[in-house]
């Protein structure tokens, strides 16, 4: 078991530019999060899916989009990046939602200049 | 709305000595809630929850934490510090809407030799 893996580890883009960070779970979880973690402030949760083909807004979802085609992926899109969205990025899964446990993925550490 | 705060962003001890990390939270219901630690450079795992049942929990590498509903409190310790304990440390709350997890803003351990 692989666990929560993401995709890719560093990245640094230009004001403007676009990319996608993929998640990959293999637990067979229904529920999939995006967080990001900046300095003093936590992790907040970008977006969520609660099963495959469902997407939901978080706390922080301006400048992202996601989506859930396949149970085991969520991808997150930042179709214009801004230096504002320079942080670590964390994926995250769990079962049953609410009191399970939640399996975080590494972390994407991405700067936007 | 559930809410969390951690108190004191960083806290210092000495190895041996007692680990004392403080989280208070905010909830309309009974909460869950739930310790994470991260180390450097890694994603985050889970150290305890409390969902129902005993209010003192036992988690893992010696920590427990204490359900207290009259103080709305939810403090991690751990009777000896390991320098192995340094890291920054996470105390959330489930939001009943949909099993997100609201982050406290972190206190990050160190251990002095």
């Amino acid at each position: 078991n692989a666990g929560v893996t993401q995709t890719p580890k560093f990245r640094v883009l230009k004001t403007g530019q676009s990319m996608t960070l993929l998640c990959a779970q293999d637990m067979n979880h229904e529920y999939m999060y995006w967080y990001r973690q900046d300095p003093g402030m936590g992790l907040r949760l970008i977006h969520y899916s609660v099963g495959e083909g469902t997407t939901a807004k978080g706390e922080v979802p301006d400048g992202y989009n996601v989506s859930r085609l396949k149970k085991q992926n969520f991808l997150l899109g930042l179709e214009s990046a801004a230096p504002s969205q320079t942080s670590v990025y964390f994926c995250a899964s769990n079962h049953l939602g609410l009191a399970d446990t939640q399996y975080f993925g590494p972390g994407t550490r991405l700067t936007v200049l | 709305a559930q809410s969390v705060t951690q108190l004191g962003s960083h806290v210092s001890v000495s190895e041996g000595a007692l680990v004392l990390l403080r989280c208070n939270y905010s909830s309309s219901v009974p909460p869950y809630l739930f310790w994470y630690v991260q180390y450097p450079n890694q994603g985050l795992q889970l150290l305890l929850k409390y969902t129902t049942g005993a209010t003192l929990v036992k988690g893992i590498n010696g920590f427990e934490a204490e359900f207290k509903k009259s103080e709305t409190s939810f403090h991690l310790t751990k009777p000896s510090a390991h320098m192995s304990d340094a890291a920054e440390y996470f105390c959330a709350v489930s939001d009943m809407r949909g099993g997100k997890l609201i982050f406290g803003q972190g206190t990050e351990l160190s251990v002095k030799p």
